[in-house]
């Protein structure tokens, strides 16, 4: 069945310290990647995605995200944390106009 | 600014009843897509729309329903509202269908049920 697993559901990291988030997905073919920020009492804000060509992507607010089709991996990071980016990360994939499927998401809290 | 409009942005309502949550898609944009957000379920998959007509369904349950007028704006209609349908509801829009733009997401209705 197609799906996007998130293994941390909650992360810490110190304010200027680098972040690394994970998400697997489950799919036949190559999908269309992506990842949303929520913060609290927002909508979901697309960070960055992937659809073909190279592997690693740059998104908005200094973050990229590497797809690696060996691992079905598609994780986010980010070199430097501010307490800004305390929020809900979710990723998620979908072939071409249909529906999203979204992982749990993970909560990343910054400490100072 | 996503450009994409949802009102209202709370709703308190009580168990048996019918609301009406609305979208206002981006400027441009002939698909939307509704999804719903709860603790237990995470974000899932309503119904998609493509200008005016619907294209494929999700977890919906019968007691809801949608639809994309002329406009483009879109209505989900929910009803025999139970305890279990407080969750908070997004609508999202993109260019088209089968393309490969992403779809932008509105703040959300957060619909509770009494």
């Amino acid at each position: 069945a197609q799906s996007v697993t998130q293994p941390d559901i909650h992360i810490t990291v110190s304010e200027g310290a680098s972040l690394e988030l994970r998400c697997n997905y489950s799919y036949g073919a190559t999908p269309y990647l992506f990842w949303y920020v929520q913060s609290p009492g927002q909508g979901l804000q697309l960070l960055l995605k992937y659809f073909s060509g190279d592997t690693l992507v740059q998104g908005i607010k200094g973050f990229e995200a590497e797809f690696k089709r060996s691992q079905s991996s598609f994780n986010l990071r980010k070199p430097s944390v501010h307490w800004s980016d305390a929020a809900e990360y979710f990723c998620a994939f979908n072939q071409a106009g249909t529906a999203l499927i979204f992982g749990k998401g993970t909560t990343l809290s910054v400490s100072s | 600014d996503s450009g994409v409009t949802q009102t209202p942005k709370h709703l308190i309502t009580a168990t048996g009843q019918r609301v009406t949550l609305r979208c206002s898609p981006r400027s441009g944009d002939l698909s939307v897509y509704w999804y719903q957000q709860s603790l237990d379920q995470g974000l899932q998959f309503l119904i998609h729309y493509y200008n005016g007509e619907e294209r494929a369904k999700g977890n919906i349950l019968e007691r809801f329903s949608a639809q994309q007028f002329p406009d483009l704006h879109s209505e989900l209609n929910l009803s025999s509202l139970e305890l279990g349908d407080s969750a908070l509801y997004f609508c999202a829009s993109s260019r088209g269908q089968g393309s490969i733009q992403p779809q932008h997401f509105g703040d959300g209705t957060r619909l509770s049920i009494l």
